[in-house]
């Protein structure tokens, strides 16, 4: 069976500053992906970055990256620059080739002015 | 382009009563789930349809959850009858690929908030 775990339920950071958001998994399958989502304080929620397990490159959309540490099984979220906008709850989610979905329980992220 | 829509965006009933969401997909989206999200925690899959098929429904409690999904496209969840730990937040979703449709991005809906009572 396949596991997401986010060990941080909150985090805060200061706006314009950097924060990293943890994520660890397990799975079976060599082949699968791994996602960030965004849901804002009821709004839906959205795609931020994803990563296919073969490329061994780190994924990167505008100020958010991931470290992708394959053999670790951790999927961190890093956010420079942050801004008020950012402050949601963050779900990382990862995705087996044959469909099923598992997302994290969530971190919600607070950005202060 | 639209997004996924949802009805009703909210829905207040007593136990023991039935209730029933529908979600209208992304146009063309050959993929679509169900998620429950109880408060504090993360989406879990309910039911995922490849086309009108049913792809995975491991987690539904098929004892009062069903759901259909009538020729490829709007999809309806029930719950009957509805207990008070079915208090929590529906989320449809859809997804492009017909294959391996888990690994696409998933695409939202607002969600379904049930109060059981």
């Amino acid at each position: 069976a396949q596991t997401v775990t986010q060990s941080q339920p909150e985090m805060s950071v200061q706006e314009a500053e950097t924060v990293t958001l943890s994520c660890t998994y397990d799975t079976s399958e060599s082949d699968y992906y791994l996602f960030w989502y965004k849901q804002p304080p009821s709004r839906q929620m959205i795609l931020v970055i994803r990563q296919e397990a073969y490329k061994q490159q780190n994924a990167t959309e505008n100020r958010f990256s991931v470290n992708f540490q394959k053999a670790a099984k951790s999927f961190s979220l890093k956010i420079s620059d942050s801004q008020l906008g950012d402050a949601a709850m963050y779900f990382c989610a990862l995705a087996e080739n044959a469909g099923k979905s598992t997302f994290g329980d969530g971190t919600t992220l607070t950005v202060k002015p | 382009e639209a997004g996924v829509a949802q009805s009703p965006r909210y829905k207040i009933i007593e136990k023991r009563q039935s209730v029933a969401f529908w979600c209208n997909p992304i146009s063309g989206h050959a993929t679509l789930y169900w998620y429950q999200q109880i408060l504090g925690q993360g989406p879990k899959l309910l039911i995922q349809f490849q086309n009108n098929g049913v792809v995975d429904d491991s987690q539904l409690p098929k004892d009062r959850f069903s759901a259909e999904r009538l020729k490829g496209v709007d999809s309806t969840l029930k719950i009957q009858p509805a207990k008070l730990e079915d208090s929590a937040v529906y989320l449809c979703a859809s997804s492009l690929s017909p294959a391996g449709g888990g690994t696409d991005t998933q695409y939202f809906g607002p969600g379904t908030r049930l109060t059981v009572l």
